[in-house]
């Protein structure tokens, strides 16, 4: 079945750094992604929905600026975490779209990145 | 309310219990899917459906679009299973809602 991948799958940064998570689909072209966030023991939430070619769309309450995202191929989007502070630490999670076979709503989860900034 | 509700939110079993986890959601749906996430936060997508049955080894899904339900059952279950599972709807378009989880346990 398709594939996606991230990198890193785990990350520790100091405080006011700049972490670049990446989302690739390995064997189908995606053109759209998704990136979500998750706290400890709460459900998933979606930050931004990702076009390749074009500027990501935020949800309300995600700053654009600080979380940046690009989707600079039909295969790779990836959401740098700028000045990253103690409360950014989360899990991120990537999803791809496949519409290659027509179907709208064949995603496919990244296996998720662990962010702890100290 | 959420749009999408999960039940029970902790479950335990012993090995070899058969499992069921339900999913009910208050929007319409072009999809449903179940995500399983081991510790450590991995994600690792189930099923996908929008009508009937889909069987996958040990794992059934179910899912019954007039009464808004979905059931995730687990037969013959292992320690290797306990994992948190997430229900999550596409209502079309981008927008997808995702149940708060059920964390299963199967002890030895």
């Amino acid at each position: 079945g398709a594939v996606v991948s991230q990198h890193p799958s785990r990350v520790i940064c100091k405080s006011g750094t700049s972490v670049k998570i990446e989302c690739r689909s390995l064997d189908f072209q995606a053109t759209t992604m998704f990136w979500y966030r998750q706290f400890p023991k709460q459900s998933l939430m979606l930050m931004a929905t990702s076009n390749e070619g074009s500027k990501a769309t935020y949800e309300q309450g995600v700053e654009k600026d600080k979380f940046l995202i690009n989707h600079a191929s039909l295969t790779l989007s990836t959401l740098t975490v700028t000045s990253a502070h103690p409360e950014d630490s989360s899990f991120y999670i990537c999803s791809a779209r496949d519409r290659s076979g027509g179907r709208t709503d064949t995603q496919y989860f990244g296996p998720g990145t662990r962010l702890t900034v100290l | 309310k959420n749009e999408v509700e999960q039940s029970p939110q902790n479950l335990t079993a012993q090995e070899g219990e058969f499992i069921t986890i339900n999913c009910s959601y208050s929007v319409g749906i072009s999809a449903l899917h179940w995500l399983q996430q081991h510790p450590g936060g991995g994600i690792v997508s189930l099923f996908m459906l929008s009508s009937g049955k889909k069987k996958h080894g040990r794992l059934i899904a179910t899912i019954n679009i007039q009464e808004k339900h979905s059931s995730l059952h687990i037969t013959a279950s292992h320690p290797r299973d306990s994992a948190v599972y997430i229900c999550a709807v596409s209502s079309g378009g981008n927008q997808f809602y995702f149940g708060t989880g059920t964390s299963l346990t199967v002890i030895p």
